[in-house]
């Protein structure tokens, strides 16, 4: 059974600093997604990354993936109090499909002023 | 263009009643998944159409179920509801099966009473 881990489940930061988010997950998979979701809103894809060593940015966020380790981080730079919200990481099988995701648990990112 | 729909988006039901959720996928997408998201279990994959066949089925008891009609619109239905079933029921839709990036609806809140 495909297990997703993700941590820190809370993190709380103050503007400016950096951190990252990190996504275990334990059978081997060929592609992985990265949403957002604010309180009572939909998911909101941010990143999808195929393949080992994939590595996307978009704006102050950025996310890398290592097969290898069954790994992926998502690395917030310079965090701004916009990007509170939760963080989810998604891990589809090999299944010929790509709808079929198993899903972390979600952080919780609270951004201070 | 227009994005994920459901309806409706939210709806109180009492147990034992049964309910049907409707997603109209984006225009040109032929895959709709499902997932419920609870706060106790997470976000959790239901099942999944594509061109009217359902091609993946999470593990949810035989009261869930599902189907797609040859628009690629789909619905799902719950019967005899239960207070765990309370949840915000997302609709997910891609452009071809095996494809990189799912766009989800606002989902549908359903609380049982």
């Amino acid at each position: 059974e495909l297990k997703v881990e993700q941590n820190p489940l809370f993190l709380s930061m103050q503007e400016g600093k950096n951190y990252t988010i990190y996504c275990n997950y334990s059978t081997t998979s060929d592609r992985l997604y990265w949403y957002r979701q604010d309180p009572g809103k939909s998911l909101e894809s941010l990143f999808v990354l195929l393949s080992n060593g994939a590595v996307k940015q978009e704006g102050r966020l950025m996310a890398s993936l290592d097969t290898k380790a069954r790994l992926s981080t998502l690395h917030i730079t310079a965090a701004v109090h916009d990007l509170s919200a939760t963080y989810f990481c998604a891990v589809s099988l090999n299944t010929g499909t790509a709808s079929k995701l198993t899903f972390g648990t979600g952080t919780r990112l609270q951004v201070t002023l | 263009k227009a994005g994920v729909t459901q309806t409706p988006r939210y709806l109180i039901k009492t147990r034992g009643q049964q309910v049907t959720l409707s997603c109209s996928p984006i225009s040109g997408h032929r895959s709709v998944s499902w997932y419920q998201q609870t706060p106790g279990q997470g976000l959790q994959f239901l099942f999944e159409y594509f061109s009217e066949t359902q091609r993946n089925k999470g593990n949810f008891p035989g009261r869930f179920s599902g189907r797609q009609f040859s628009n690629s619109r789909s619905e799902m239905n719950v019967s005899t509801l239960e207070l765990g079933d309370s949840a915000l029921y997302l609709c997910a839709s891609s452009f071809l099966l095996n494809t990189g990036e799912l766009f989800f609806g606002e989902g549908s809140r359903l609380t049982v009473l």
